[in-house]
């Protein structure tokens, strides 16, 4: 079974930190991806990577970025925390080439203050 | 631009009915759909797909139906169960898109009363 594992369930953070969430997933999948829900918006896409040391922006970038060292693990960034960043975030895998459906962690509610 | 629309924010059904949930599209190019299904505190997780080859595919109580002239895809579940009660999401991929993006709609919330 794919596991894909989110450090954090719940963080508080200050306005101006610098903030780092990790994902690691043991399914050996070349995508991976970083979501964040809020109610009314469905899940946006931030960033994703389909190889190491690759990545691309999704549809909300700004004032994010990503860091993928190892095939495994997906990092996102947050430069500067603003308040307008508090959310669930949620990071998803899936296999490359062709059609495959994303597996998600368990996300990482990210409160801003 | 909301490429994946799912219109109804919620839906409450009794037990042992029929839920449908709907979605539709805009972007011709997707060719490949799917519904997640998202309790609280956790991560969606996937349900069924349907490429654009087909207009049904079905798994146990969950069918998914498509209709390109459309661009309109729904789940049915018959019948529907208390633990069906959950935030369904539907998505959809164009085989051009990279590192496989999917684009999401904004959630139906389901409530399946007993």
């Amino acid at each position: 079974d794919v596991k894909v594992t989110q450090s954090s369930r719940y963080l508080v953070k200050r306005t101006g930190e610098k903030v780092f969430l990790e994902c690691v997933q043991d399914m050996d999948h070349e995508n991976m991806f970083w979501y964040r829900q809020d109610p009314g918006l469905g899940l946006r896409l931030i960033y994703f990577s389909y190889d190491v040391k690759m990545k691309e922006k999704g549809d909300i970038p700004e004032g994010y970025s990503v860091s993928r060292e190892k095939k495994e693990r997906f990092s996102l960034i947050l430069e500067s925390a603003s308040t307008n960043q508090t959310s669930m975030y949620l990071c998803a895998s899936s296999w490359g080439g062709g059609h495959q459906p994303q597996h998600f962690g368990d996300g990482t509610r990210l409160s801003i203050l | 631009d909301q490429q994946v629309k799912q219109n109804s924010p919620s839906l409450s059904v009794q037990e042992g009915r029929i839920s449908i949930l709907n979605c539709d599209y805009t972007n011709s190019m997707f060719d490949y759909f799917l519904w997640y299904k998202k309790y609280p505190a956790e991560g969606p997780t996937f349900l069924i797909s349907i490429s654009s080859i087909k207009d049904k595919n079905e798994d146990g109580r969950f069918t998914v139906f498509l209709n390109k002239s459309a661009k309109h895809l729904s789940l049915h579940i018959v019948p529907s169960q208390p633990g069906d009660s959950a935030v369904y999401f539907c998505a959809a991929s164009a085989r051009s898109n990279q590192g496989g993006k999917l684009i999401f709609g904004q959630g139906t919330e389901l409530s399946v009363k007993p």
